[in-house]
């Protein structure tokens, strides 16, 4: 396994317009994690998964925002309507349950022209 | 409200200088994790603390947790260019629950 990874790595998008980032764990991984993160600040927490089941989502996204984790493997997170204040580092980790020791991937980056 | 704060924000030092970034919580945290990351790349796990007062080394970077479990704090000896980066830290308040991160705080290493 060659860890976690991320797809695409950049995305520059019109305003408006819906984009979709990939997510392919550590295989072993029960838990999954989906991160914003801007210049400098550190990550903020957006959703995660426990196998195929959603736990929790942060009340400060808005319903534009989806993730899914089918089968409990890969997961996914769409952004609909685009807007400027979308753009950042969307950071996608995975650990086994109970562990704070989290794997991340190298991050899809999003531009909203 | 962030509930993992981090000091300072920013650091900037000369090769060779010794330093201390905090990491404070009012919440007390199951364990308590310090993540490096570079320009462009996902954090990366230095280090997991789990018992109060624990301290562990990692070569010139020493990390202790407080007694309380709400604080911990990364010291760097001999600071090299190469520790330059985004220092978090993250917590785990129990097993089942979620993992948050501090704001970070941004070293710079002169030469």
């Amino acid at each position: 396994d060659t860890g976690v990874s991320q797809n695409p790595r950049h995305k520059i998008t019109k305003r408006g317009q819906n984009v979709t980032f990939r997510c392919d764990p550590i295989s072993e991984h029960n838990r999954l994690y989906w991160y914003r993160q801007t210049l400098g600040q550190g990550p903020e927490f957006l959703t995660y998964f426990q196998n195929e089941a959603q736990l929790e989502k942060s009340r400060l996204l808005s319903d534009r925002f989806s993730a899914e984790r089918p089968k409990g493997s890969f997961s996914t997170l769409e952004i609909q309507r685009t807007e400027q204040g979308d753009s950042a580092m969307y950071l996608c980790a995975s650990s086994f349950l109970g562990t704070g020791e989290l794997f991340f991937g190298e991050g899809s980056r999003l531009t909203v022209l | 409200t962030q509930l993992l704060e981090q000091s300072p924000q920013f650091l900037s030092i000369q090769e060779g200088e010794n330093l201390t970034v905090y990491c404070n919580s009012s919440s007390v945290f199951s364990s308590l994790q310090w993540y490096r990351q570079e320009p462009g790349e996902g954090p990366v796990l230095l280090v997991t603390v789990v018992t109060g007062g624990e301290v562990k080394k990692l070569k010139r970077l020493t990390f202790q947790f407080g007694d309380a479990r709400k604080d911990s704090s990364l010291h760097i000896t001999a600071a090299q260019p190469g520790d330059t980066g985004l220092y978090l830290c993250a917590g785990l308040k129990t097993s089942y629950d979620k993992v948050i991160f501090g704001p970070g705080t941004s070293l710079s290493v002169i030469p």
